[in-house]
């Protein structure tokens, strides 16, 4: 079976500095794809950055950027120069393949202060 | 480009009402997806459909739920009986089905409260 598991309930950072949320996950499956997604206070999900399994690079999307270790099962999400609109709630996901659905982790809630 | 479309945004209802959430896919999806959050089970899969077939419906939670894709451009998820314990914010999703690095696109969800 497959699981995401985020274990920062909540992060607090500074404006223009860089932190990094933490995303493991668990499957037999060779082939996957792990999503990470921002839910602000508002509600509404918005999809953030891809990575497939037999991707080489790390995604980078912009500010965002995926730590891939494929080995360690981990795929940690990097936002630089943090910004106030990026508090908000972060969902590491992960898919065994197209068209199926998405496993998610609990969440990690990200607090940028000025 | 319209995103995935929910309706409504809030319903508020007494236990036994039959409640029905709608949703309009973005245009092309062939993948329609229905996740239910809540703050005790985070967000969970109900059903999704895959060219308007229901593939996996493991996640429904009893017969009082049910879902139909009728066509390509709609989808309904229905409650019969409600309870208190459906309150949750369900939100549908659509995504190119075929291929593996497409992201499922969120609509804004329907916010239910079952009073």
């Amino acid at each position: 079976a497959q699981k995401i598991t985020q274990t920062q309930p909540g992060m607090f950072v500074q404006e223009k500095e860089a932190v990094t949320l933490d995303c493991t996950y668990d499957t037999s499956d060779p082939s996957y794809g792990l999503f990470w997604y921002k839910q602000p206070s508002s509600g509404e999900m918005i999809f953030l950055i891809y990575q497939g399994s037999y991707d080489q690079q790390n995604a980078t999307e912009g500010r965002y950027s995926l730590n891939f270790q494929k080995a360690r099962k981990s795929a940690n999400l990097v936002i630089s120069a943090s910004q106030l609109g990026d508090s908000a709630m972060y969902f590491c996901a992960m898919t065994a393949q197209a068209g199926t659905a998405l496993i998610f982790g609990k969440g990690t809630t990200l607090s940028v202060s000025s | 480009d319209a995103g995935v479309i929910q309706s409504p945004r809030h319903e508020v209802t007494e236990m036994g009402q039959e409640v029905t959430l709608r949703c309009k896919p973005i245009s092309g999806h062939n993948s329609l997806f229905w996740y239910r959050q809540t703050m005790m089970r985070g967000l969970e899969l109900l059903i999704y459909f895959n060219n308007n077939v229901p593939i996996d419906d493991s996640g429904m939670p009893e017969d009082r739920f049910s879902a139909k894709m009728p066509n390509a451009s709609f989808s309904t998820l229905k409650i019969q009986p409600s309870e208190p314990r459906d309150s949750a914010v369900y939100f549908c999703a659509s995504s190119l089905g075929d291929r593996a690095n497409q992201p499922q696109h969120f609509g804004d969800g329907t916010r239910l409260s079952i009073l």
